[in-house]
């Protein structure tokens, strides 16, 4: 099993260019969820996804779209990037909406916009 | 709102040094906490969790105990390895709706031979 994939791994964008960030996940897990990493600011939820057809706004959503495609797929679009949105991005997989499941995370991709 | 706040960093230790990495939460209601750990180039993993007050969390020679009362779970190892460099996450989990995680700002932690 691969668990949480994540493509691209690196990007580097210039200022207004858009591109999606895709993710997939082999866990028939039903929740799925868009991070953003900072230098000390931990993790900040862009979007989530609590089933499949359902999307919210996290807490930092400006800026970015996203799609559940079916139950495997979430992606996140940057539709005109800006290089406030230089950081690493992670999405991650919860089972179900318990508060006592853990989130399962794939490998990233980092982002810089010029 | 809910807030995670832990120490920053980075911690430096020689090899079997003790490691403690401090954290404390303000949430309303009872939050389950979490710590997940990120080697470089990855994405993070869980280490430990405990999900009500007085539960102690373990794994791999890490522990953290949910103290209801100092609004804490601190983590703590009585003897590091370098290969326990790595960033540490402290993070809660309320009973909102959607359960989201929030985390705190991270530690990186460097052990030295």
């Amino acid at each position: 099993n691969a668990g949480v994939t994540q493509t691209p791994k690196f990007q580097v964008l210039k200022t207004g260019q858009s591109m999606t960030l895709q993710c997939a996940q082999d866990m028939n897990h039903n929740s799925m969820y868009w991070y953003r990493q900072d230098p000390g600011m931990g993790l900040r939820l862009i979007y989530y996804s609590a089933s499949e057809g359902t999307t919210d706004k996290g807490e930092v959503p400006n800026g970015y779209n996203v799609s559940r495609l079916n139950k495997r797929e979430f992606s996140l679009r940057l539709e005109s990037a800006a290089p406030s949105q230089t950081s690493v991005y992670f999405c991650a997989t919860q089972p179900g909406q318990g508060p006592y499941n853990e989130q399962f995370f794939g490998p990233g991709t980092r982002l810089t916009v010029l | 709102g809910n807030s995670v706040t832990q120490m920053e960093g980075p911690v430096t230790l020689s090899e079997e040094a003790f490691l403690t990495i401090n954290c404390t939460y303000t949430a309303t209601g009872y939050p389950s906490l979490f710590w997940y750990v990120q080697y470089p180039g990855e994405g993070l993993q869980l280490l430990l969790k405990a999900t009500k007050a007085d539960d102690k969390g373990s794994n791999k020679g890490f522990e953290a105990t949910y103290r209801k009362e100092t609004t804490s779970f601190h983590l703590e190892k009585g003897s590091v390895q370098v290969s326990d460099s790595a960033v540490y996450f402290c993070a809660l989990s309320g009973q909102a709706a959607g359960n989201k995680l929030t985390f705190g700002g991270g530690t990186r932690v460097l052990v030295k031979p």
